[in-house]
């Protein structure tokens, strides 16, 4: 049973475009949702997170917008450029409780120059 | 560099062989998570230790076993290995016990033939 799920798997985009990729979970005890990416031949790394009690979180071009009634959270990325073609992954976990971190399934992106 | 050491980068091995996978979580991170990263399935959580004592478990199957030793380290064990095990195995540490940001190692690539 996929926790997080996540689309699309892949995604192409021309450099200076959008990167929109989208996330959405079911269990509403999650509160901590982080974006990782991974180079090819690395582990993940984190990119960004949100905590459910703001909507959006900006760290330069990489923004989380974050619905907690539709329980959907999505990572934009804007002015992308060849140096972000990876894969990225979104997760979620409960501060209490549980301890694990759930991830879906990922997104390879491309950047085309 | 994440600071999380794995080893061995590579290994090659035959079916219902026994293999051991060891993981140096980064200085101070008492947390150690064991994922497995397949392509069809993603990034899927196998076992969380803290400071030597089991704090969460997912799909790890009963021919799977892992423990953290006093100095922190952690091993993972799989035995009678079949075909399908082949995948990525990736270590991370967290100084906390709740999954906030995971420092993931580079992995450990297990080809089971």
């Amino acid at each position: 049973q996929q926790q997080v799920k996540q689309s699309p798997q892949s995604l192409i985009v021309q450099k200076g475009g959008i990167s929109i990729i989208n996330c959405a979970y079911e269990n509403t005890a999650f509160d901590y949702f982080p974006w990782y990416q991974q180079f090819p031949g690395k582990g993940p790394a984190l990119l960004i997170a949100i905590r459910p009690d703001v909507s959006e979180k900006k760290e330069g071009r990489f923004t989380i917008s974050f619905n907690k009634s539709a329980k959907q959270f999505s990572l934009h990325i804007m002015d992308s450029q060849p140096g972000d073609s990876a894969t990225y992954f979104c997760a979620a976990s409960m501060q209490t409780g549980a301890n694990n971190l759930f991830f879906g399934t990922g997104t390879r992106l491309t950047v085309i120059p | 560099d994440s600071g999380v050491t794995q080893t061995p980068k590579h290994l090659i091995t035959a079916t219902g062989q026994r293999v051991t996978l060891r993981c140096s979580p980064r200085s101070g991170d008492l947390s150690v998570y064991w994922y497995q990263q397949s392509l069809d399935q993603g990034l899927q959580f196998l076992i969380q230790y803290y400071n030597g004592e089991e704090r969460a478990k997912g799909n790890i199957l009963e021919r799977f076993s892992a423990q953290q030793f006093p100095d922190l380290h952690s091993e993972l064990n799989l035995s009678s290995l079949e075909l399908g095990d082949s995948a990525l195995y990736f270590c991370a540490s967290s100084p906390r016990v709740a999954a906030g940001e995971l420092f993931f190692g580079e992995g450990s690539r297990l080809t089971v033939l």
